[in-house]
């Protein structure tokens, strides 16, 4: 299985409902961050959390990170239509020297649907 | 826009050909990224350069090449192609090197391989 695994793998709401994604992750990383990516279309940034960190906020998104248990949520709350789309997380693993790879290895992302 | 230019935006071509794929990075970005995204495999790091050299290498086919010109663009080359080979490439661009923070992407490539 690979480095970031979301679940769930699909997630159906109506608008005006939370969204909460999980990922899984196996190595020790320097930072996880969440990506979105509209239909065939290329993948957006869309919030950054360090190893150092427990939880960050932007705007309508929450993430936490837990480092113990290799884990990470992203949270959408009062979802719209506008955010139907396939989420990623991505993780930037640490070497044994500490430092990055120098490459994001992404999970397989949940689709999010949001009905109007 | 993400200020990353990817081109062609669509190929389609036969078994056992040769394809070019480019990426041009937004400005001031020195790394490029290259990943390959299809339906089974998910996206797949391919490869990294940062300012004209090699820096982190993926699960990359002998097949495929990337470089890196001085004016930062960067090209991958597929050849032999298959079948497998179809798969939606992206180029992605970032300032830094050693840590890898916020990616942008391009809108892609799409290999069709007939």
């Amino acid at each position: 299985s690979q480095q970031g695994e979301e679940d769930p793998q699909a997630l159906s709401i109506q608008e005006g409902e939370n969204a909460t994604m999980n990922c899984s992750y196996k190595t020790s990383i320097n930072n996880l961050q969440w990506y979105r990516q509209n239909s065939g279309r290329g993948l957006v940034h869309l919030i950054l959390i360090r190893s150092n960190e427990r939880e960050k906020h932007s705007g309508r998104l929450r993430v936490t990170l837990d480092t113990s248990k290799k884990s990470s949520s992203l949270l959408i709350t009062a979802s719209r239509a506008a955010d139907t789309a396939s989420y990623f997380c991505a993780t930037d693993a640490k070497n044994a020297g500490g430092t990055s790879y120098g490459k994001l290895t992404f999970g397989q992302g949940t689709i999010l649907t949001v009905h109007p | 826009d993400s200020g990353v230019t990817q081109t062609p935006k669509h190929l389609i071509t036969a078994t056992g050909q040769r394809v070019t794929l480019r990426c041009s990075p937004r400005s001031g970005d020195l790394s490029v990224y290259w990943y390959q995204q299809s339906l089974d495999q998910g996206l797949q790091f391919l490869i990294q350069y940062y300012n004209g050299e090699e820096r982190a290498k993926g699960n990359i086919l002998e097949r495929f090449s990337a470089q890196q010109f001085p004016d930062l663009h960067s090209e991958l080359n597929l050849s032999s192609l298959e079948l497998g080979d179809s798969a939606l490439y992206f180029c992605a661009s970032s300032v830094d090197e050693g840590y890898t923070e916020k990616l942008f992407f391009g809108s892609g490539t799409q290999l069709s391989v007939l």
